[in-house]
């Protein structure tokens, strides 16, 4: 069964700081996908891998996919508040699958202060 | 416009009741999904519908039925709703080959 496991749970940042979320699954999966959830607002897809060795960026945001370590990481560089939220990575459980059955994590809770 | 849209946005209710969401989605695409959030907002998909076909349907009690009129549209009606239901309920959408999910902005459920 896939299992999907992210850490930290919690991350409390300061401003300017840089820092990794990693996301470890436990099958072979070639689709990777992070979103961002605001307290009480739903999901906002931010970055869709779909090769080993994708990468990805946005801003502050950095995505990557090793699919062979199983892991994928999101790094932030320089914090800034309006990065607080929870991010999700998503992992779809059919290989090369197309139907959206994905496995989440259990988000990490990103708290950036100044 | 909002891309994928659910109504209502809350429901209080009492435990035993029946009760419907709704969700529209205007992106043109084939597949639809319900996603359940409890309250460790841990995700977990329901069921997904690609053009008016049910495609996954996951462990759920079969109190919960979906139904998609047509591909725009996906509806989730639960029956005899228990403590244990109350939860944030997400409908997403998306076009095949790639599960990029959008989703609606939520419907908070309460069982009382």
């Amino acid at each position: 069964e896939l299992k999907v496991e992210q850490n930290p749970l919690f991350l409390s940042m300061q401003e300017g700081k840089n820092y990794t979320i990693y996301c470890n699954y436990s099958t072979t999966s070639d689709r990777l996908y992070w979103y961002r959830q605001d307290p009480g607002k739903s999901l906002e897809s931010l970055f869709v891998l779909l090769s080993n060795g994708a990468v990805k960026q946005e801003g502050r945001l950095m995505a990557s996919l090793d699919t062979k370590a199983r892991l994928s990481t999101l790094h932030i560089t320089a914090a800034v508040h309006d990065l607080s939220a929870t991010y999700f990575c998503a992992v779809d459980r059919n290989y090369g699958g197309s139907q959206g059955n994905l496995i989440f994590g259990k988000g990490t809770k990103l708290s950036v202060k100044p | 416009d909002t891309a994928v849209s659910q109504t209502p946005k809350y429901l209080v209710t009492q435990m035993g009741n029946d009760k419907s969401i709704k969700c529209e989605q205007n992106l043109g695409h084939d597949t639809m999904y319900w996603y359940k959030q409890d309250s460790k907002k841990f995700l977990k998909i329901m069921f997904s519908y690609n053009n008016k076909e049910l495609i996954i349907n996951e462990t759920v009690p079969n109190r919960f039925s979906p139904k998609s009129p047509d591909k725009a549209h996906l509806n989730l009606h639960i029956n005899s709703l228990e403590l244990g239901d109350s939860a944030v309920y997400f409908c997403a959408s998306s076009q095949p080959p790639i599960p990029e999910l959008f989703f609606g902005e939520g419907s908070r459920l309460t069982v009382l």
